[in-house]
């Protein structure tokens, strides 16, 4: 099946510290989207991206659709202790119905 | 208050007994899939649906079965289950292909 590979696996920050994650793919996506879970809950929906060279935010969270239509990436600007958790990106290609799922980004922030 | 329940929510069982998940969804979705989640792999998609008697394989369908016969609900059925099978599931549902997807609250198996 398809690979989307997400960095880093894991990060430790300070509150307040911005962060950054990446996805990239070998294959071309049509639409890219964000998820966050928390401890021993399902995931949740952040940020959707539907369009090449899109820029999208929601609060804190800012997130773009690459050009190359192969990868994406989110920040977190002035990281708080809620943002503690495994960050997911996942997308749909061409006319698949398939959702792939990176491998995702667990973030820890400490005091 | 929309929701997607998934029952149980932990399962220990043995080789070989098959088993039933159950998925339902209250916001009258049409599409609903079902995902395993194991450490350093992320979700990975095992079916999904697009719609009542709809179903597709996800990425790793082996030793899965689904069925659609009603909107609100996907069980996920496993016939002979495996020590590899043991794993973190979620069901989700959505309005469409790209919308929304909400997640149930996860069913733990384990097969010994």
């Amino acid at each position: 099946g398809q690979q989307l590979n997400q960095s880093p696996q894991s990060m430790f920050i300070q509150e307040g510290e911005d962060v950054s994650m990446n996805c990239t793919s070998s294959s071309i996506f049509n639409t890219w989207l964000w998820y966050k879970q928390d401890p021993g809950e399902g995931p949740v929906l952040l940020i959707a991206l539907y369009k090449a060279g899109e820029l999208t935010s929601n609060g804190r969270l800012t997130a773009q659709f690459g050009i190359t239509r192969k990868d994406s990436f989110l920040n977190i600007s002035a990281s708080i202790p809620s943002d503690v958790g495994i960050y997911f990106c996942a997308g749909f290609t061409g006319t698949a119905s398939k959702l792939t799922f990176g491998t995702g980004t667990r973030l820890q922030v400490t005091l | 208050e929309a929701q997607v329940t998934q029952n149980p929510r932990y399962l220990i069982t043995v080789t070989g007994k098959k088993l039933t998940v159950t998925c339902s969804q209250n916001m009258n979705h049409e599409y609903m899939s079902w995902y395993r989640q194991d450490p350093g792999l992320g979700l990975r998609q095992i079916y999904y649906s697009m719609n009542v008697e709809v179903t597709d394989k996800g990425d790793v369908p082996e030793g899965y079965k689904v069925s659609r016969k009603e909107k609100r609900n996907f069980p996920l059925i496993l016939e002979s289950p495996s020590p590899n099978q043991t794993s973190l599931y979620f069901c989700a549902s959505s309005s469409g292909r790209g919308g929304t997807q909400y997640f149930g609250p996860g069913t733990r198996l384990l097969v010994l």
